[in-house]
């Protein structure tokens, strides 16, 4: 089955700064890769998402990369505020067939003022 | 529209008493999921089902059991709860037709310990 590694599993930055998070997939069949983001007691929320034909996908301070002959992929978030303090999970997939996801283990993102 | 929602909110069960977890979804998908997240783990999947009458298992099925009950309901079983079943439950359901966005939508989570 597909396993999904993420990396760090803690990152701090200060406000304004960029943070960049990264994971990596073992089944090349895969073709969705979404991120969610979870607020301490929440439940998790897609921020962005990228299917296996596109390489990069931009949504205002995020953005999203995808190499796949590396089985790759990576989130990006510039200006960093205080509100983007949550953790994020990255996840792989295929579509179809019940959409079932690999998530990663999680990143803990903590934005100092 | 109220999204996915869970009951309960909070459980807390003895070795080897049984609970049924309870998701219901009003955004018409076709396929539900449970996962359980616990701390440095991230989500793994429990059981899903790609659509109203077929489940199979996830990477972490043994001890559950679940029932899809109609198009909206997914419910989860724990027949003999174990303390290693301490976790918080997450439903979640989304579809999967072309052109569709494949975002899967969360309910709020079931917080169960088991003593």
């Amino acid at each position: 089955g597909e396993n999904v590694e993420q990396h760090p599993s803690t990152l701090s930055v200060q406000e304004g700064d960029s943070a960049v998070i990264k994971c990596t997939y073992s089944d090349s069949a895969s073709n969705y890769f979404p991120w969610y983001k979870q607020e301490l007691g929440k439940r998790p929320q897609l921020i962005i998402d990228i299917r296996s034909n596109v390489g990069e996908k931009k949504d205002q301070r995020i953005a999203v990369t995808l190499n796949k002959t590396a089985k790759h992929f990576s989130l990006h978030i510039t200006e960093t505020q205080p509100e983007d303090s949550a953790v994020y999970f990255c996840a792989a997939g295929l579509t179809g067939g019940g959409n079932k996801l690999t998530f990663g283990t999680g990143t803990q993102l903590k934005v100092e003022l | 529209n109220a999204g996915v929602t869970q009951t309960p909110k909070f459980q807390v069960l003895k070795t080897g008493q049984s609970m049924t977890l309870q998701c219901a979804q009003d955004m018409n998908h076709n396929s539900m999921y449970w996962y359980r997240q616990d701390p440095g783990m991230g989500l793994r999947l429990i059981y899903y089902s790609a659509s109203e009458g077929t489940t199979d298992k996830g990477e972490v099925p043994n001890g559950y059991n679940v029932s899809r009950l109609n198009k909206r309901e997914f419910s989860l079983r724990l027949e003999s709860a174990a303390p290693s079943q301490t976790s918080v439950y997450f439903c979640a359901s989304s579809d999967f037709f072309p052109g569709a966005s494949y975002e899967q939508y969360f309910g709020p989570g079931t917080r169960l310990t088991v003593t």
